[in-house]
This record gives C-alpha cells, structure tokens and sequence, in this order.
C-alpha cells in the first residue's frame, strides 16, 4: 500500500519556468491538501480539494493553480516560478468525516534559482 | 482565522528524559488537535491527537494534555529514545463551518535525543 505518492521528489527550476507537481493516493480518500513547508513556519496550506470536482483556497494560494483530475490525483502547477516559491510541498489526503486524519506523502524538493 | 505557536523550537535531552513540547491556540472554536513527528526526508507522520472533549489521551510513551480554557495544548514524550529524534509538529482544526478539513500548524520543534 504506497499511500500517498509525489512526483517529482527534487527539482530545480529556474525563474519564470513552469512545472506541475503529481500527487496521487491509493486508499480512496475523498479529500486532498497541498502544503508549502518552510524553515520556522510549520506548513501551511495552499490550496485543498474536499471532494472530487472542488477546490478551494487556502492560505498562500498565490501563484498556484490546481487540478483534482480525478479521485486519485491532484496536481500543484507553478505558472510562473518565483524564488519565493523555494520550498518543499507536501501533498495530503484523508477521508471526510470528523477527526479523520490527514496522511502525507514525501514531498517535493523545490528550488527556483 | 486560528493561529497556533509552538514551544521551543529546539529541545535537546538525555535518553531516558521526559520531553515536553507547548502549543497555543487562538481560535476557541478548534476542536480537534493532531501531532505529527516528521523524520529527516519524509513527510509528517500522525503520532497522537486529542479532540476537544477530553483532557488527556495516552499511547504508550506518548501523552497530550488539552487545556481548552486557557488554549493550550502539549505533548509528553517519556522515557525517550534516539529514535524520537524527529522535528514534531501540533496542528489544530475546527471541525465544521468554513474551516472544515483545514489544518493550522505550528512552527514545529526539532527534538534531538543523545545517547
């Protein structure tokens, strides 16, 4: 059971590039979380999907897009990368209900030069 | 929206110590509080949490205590091991209404166990 799986795990882009990070989950959770994880500040959420065909915004959801493009998967894109999106993103999922918890994948390496 | 601090940011003890780590929360309408324990490359892992209608929950070596009037709540680690050694992280969500399925995160503590 490989649960919650990101692509790619280290990348290096270089301003004004663009790049979608892949998130897919094995385990038929309804809803997905991306997250920014920076020294000092914990993770914070940048956008969520409650369930199949919905997203939403969450904190820092500047200079992101996403796509839920089906149960399993739900992508991060970078239009336009920046240095301030430097950074290692972790995508999550868990089922909805109350005190269901979130279960994360890896994440993703990033850095923007 | 909620905002939650963590305390400290780094903890350093002997094996076989009790380690503590703090959190406070500003929303009073949070009601559910997971931690997580990240190790080195991997994402954070759900270690304990406790809901809003309970004081004290326990695992093994791992204890959290919830103080809802004064908005805070911690994590106990007991007799600990060089495989705590982890960055751990609190979090709080209120469950239902706009908030729903969003976690807050604190900062996160980096607890080093020595041998």
């Amino acid at each position: 059971n490989a649960g919650v799986t990101q692509t790619p795990k280290f990348q290096v882009l270089k301003t004004g590039q663009s790049m979608t990070l892949q998130c897919a989950q094995d385990m038929n959770h309804n809803s997905m979380y991306w997250y920014r994880q920076d020294p000092g500040m914990g993770l914070r959420l940048i956008y969520y999907s409650a369930s199949e065909g919905t997203t939403d915004k969450g904190e820092v959801p500047n200079g992101y897009n996403v796509s839920r493009l089906n149960k399993r998967e739900f992508s991060l894109r970078l239009e336009s990368a920046a240095p301030s999106q430097t950074s290692v993103y972790f995508c999550a999922s868990n089922e909805v209900g109350a005190y269901q918890p979130q279960h994360f994948g890896d994440g993703t390496r990033l850095s923007i030069l | 929206g909620e905002n939650v601090e963590q305390h400290p940011s780094t903890l350093s003890v002997q094996e076989g110590d009790s380690a503590v780590i703090k959190c406070t929360y500003s929303d009073s309408a949070s009601n559910y509080f997971p931690w997580y324990k990240q190790e080195l490359g991997k994402g954070p892992q759900l270690i304990i949490d406790i809901r809003s209608n309970v004081g004290e929950k326990k695992d093994q070596r791992i204890a959290v205590t919830l103080n809802k009037t004064a908005k805070h709540f911690s994590l106990h680690i007991t007799e600990t091991q060089p495989e705590d050694s982890a960055v751990y992280f609190c979090a709080a969500i209120h469950k239902g209404g706009t908030s729903y399925g969003k976690l807050t995160f604190g900062q996160g503590t980096i607890l080093t166990v020595h041998p």
